[in-house]
């Protein structure tokens, strides 16, 4: 199986701070990774697809990079609603794996 | 719009097994996978399988490969999930989501407790 390492596990930031969220892959996925984000109590909302396509409606600060075998999702200017649970997922290969997820709150 | 209306909570006795569904409305529920995710409390999310239901197809995850049973109905543009032999390990929300993840259901919390 494809392993999914996501860093960090939690991360506390400022409002209008940068912010990356990073996943590796443990074998080549191509482009075929998502971000994801959950607050409490909601179902997974996708937020980038093909590692660097903004899903409809996710606002501009959101963006998608790859890098070798790292991802990365960045908000470029950190607002209170981005406060949630990331999740990266690979769908190139079965099983499809997610990573373990990073939790953003606010500092 | 494209919706997944997933059926109620459920609470079940260990060793038994439950159904759940997720009713799809918006799209053609023949052209795209229907996948399954689950998620225990406080803990991440993991793939299960996902369905194709043109052909009833399937892919499993290889720990879910004994636990869960997909299914697919045409007539009412329903797909299932059945988990049998339930653990408390099996207690979480279970969601399914398609065609690429881009569509969720509300989510069904499987409860397991004697």
């Amino acid at each position: 199986d494809i392993q999914m390492t996501q860093s960090p596990s939690s991360l506390s930031a400022s409002l209008g701070d940068r912010v990356t969220i990073t996943c590796r892959a443990s074998q080549d996925i191509g482009n075929y990774l998502s971000w994801f984000q959950q607050k409490p109590g909601k179902s997974p909302r996708l937020m980038i697809y093909g590692a660097t396509n903004l899903e409809d409606g996710v606002p501009s600060r959101f963006s998608g990079s790859r890098s070798g075998s790292d991802y990365s999702l960045t908000i470029s200017s950190l607002e209170s609603e981005d406060t949630a649970i990331y999740y990266c997922l690979q769908y190139d290969k079965y099983p499809y794996t997610f990573g373990a997820g990073t939790k953003l709150e606010l500092k | 719009e494209v919706l997944l209306q997933q059926s109620g909570a459920e609470l079940v006795r260990p060793g038994s097994s439950v159904k759940i569904s997720c009713k799809a409305s918006g799209y053609t529920f023949t052209d795209y996978y229907m996948h399954w995710v689950k998620q225990r409390p406080e803990q991440g999310l993991v793939w299960i399988g996902r369905i194709n239901p043109a052909n009833g197809n399937t892919v499993y995850a290889e720990k879910f490969k004994s636990k869960a049973t997909l299914t697919a109905d045409k007539s009412s543009n329903t797909a299932y999930m059945q988990l049998s032999s339930l653990t408390s390990e099996d207690t979480a929300t279970y969601f399914c989501t398609m065609p690429v993840f881009d569509y969720w259901g509300q989510g069904v919390m499987v409860t397991v407790s004697s």
